[in-house]
């Protein structure tokens, strides 16, 4: 079984300052990890994603996302928020175990940056 | 266009009713997948599609939800007898196959049943 949970329902920013959106799995293979963003009204956006290979993924928009094995974490960081960058995000696992590409997904994190 | 494409974007129903969902994938890619988004939740697996054939539908929650891909493109999700609970957003997602979790997520369609 696969499952992934993020423990903050919102997160709040200012502009200008780092942010961090939390993300831990579960899996009984090795993980496939992804962060998707969704904003009003539109589709679910992929970010970025971690397979193999080194710790620290980089993705769209300045993101990244650093895998931790032993924490089982795949927390979404930012250096420098925009308010543009408020949305829906969403962290994902794949089970490398599963035949299927089918991913699960946390229940959200709200992020707000204020000005 | 170049997306994933959904319709009806909004479909208001009544209890009882029967109701079509259709997704247009990106041309080209093989798989396909319907999820299911309730208000403040992440999206909820349905049904993976790998061209013709369902190749994992565990996520359908009854035997009223039934989806098909009759020539590998175009995908229906149908519902019987929509119930109040059915009200969501769902989803339609395509990708290559080949690339892990790269899915490609149309907008939805928002069901309301009355």
């Amino acid at each position: 079984a696969q499952s992934v949970a993020q423990p903050e329902d919102q997160v709040n920013v200012a502009e200008g300052n780092p942010l961090t959106v939390k993300c831990t799995y579960s899996v009984s293979g090795n993980p496939y990890l992804f962060w998707y963003v969704q904003y009003p009204n539109r589709g679910l956006q992929f970010l970025l994603k971690y397979i193999t290979g080194d710790n620290l993924v980089k993705g769209s928009y300045g993101f990244e996302a650093e895998f931790n094995k032993s924490q089982t974490s795949f927390h979404l960081k930012k250096p420098s928020a925009l308010v543009s960058d408020s949305a829906l995000y969403f962290c994902a696992v794949r089970d490398s175990n599963n035949a299927g590409n089918m991913l699960t997904f946390g229940g959200g994190t709200r992020l707000m940056v204020k000005p | 266009g170049a997306g994933v494409s959904q319709t009806p974007s909004n479909k208001v129903t009544e209890k009882g009713k029967y109701v079509e969902l259709r997704c247009d994938p990106i041309s080209g890619h093989t798989a396909l997948y319907w999820y299911r988004q309730s208000l403040g939740q992440g999206p909820e697996f349905l049904i993976y599609f790998q061209g013709t054939g369902a190749a994992d539908d565990s996520g359908l929650p009854n035997d009223r939800f039934f989806a098909v891909r009759p020539e590998g493109s175009v995908s229906t999700l149908k519902i019987q007898r929509t119930e109040r609970g059915d009200s969501a957003v769902y989803l339609c997602a395509s990708s290559t196959g080949t690339t892990p979790g790269e899915l490609f997520f149309g907008e939805g369609s928002r069901l309301t049943v009355l």
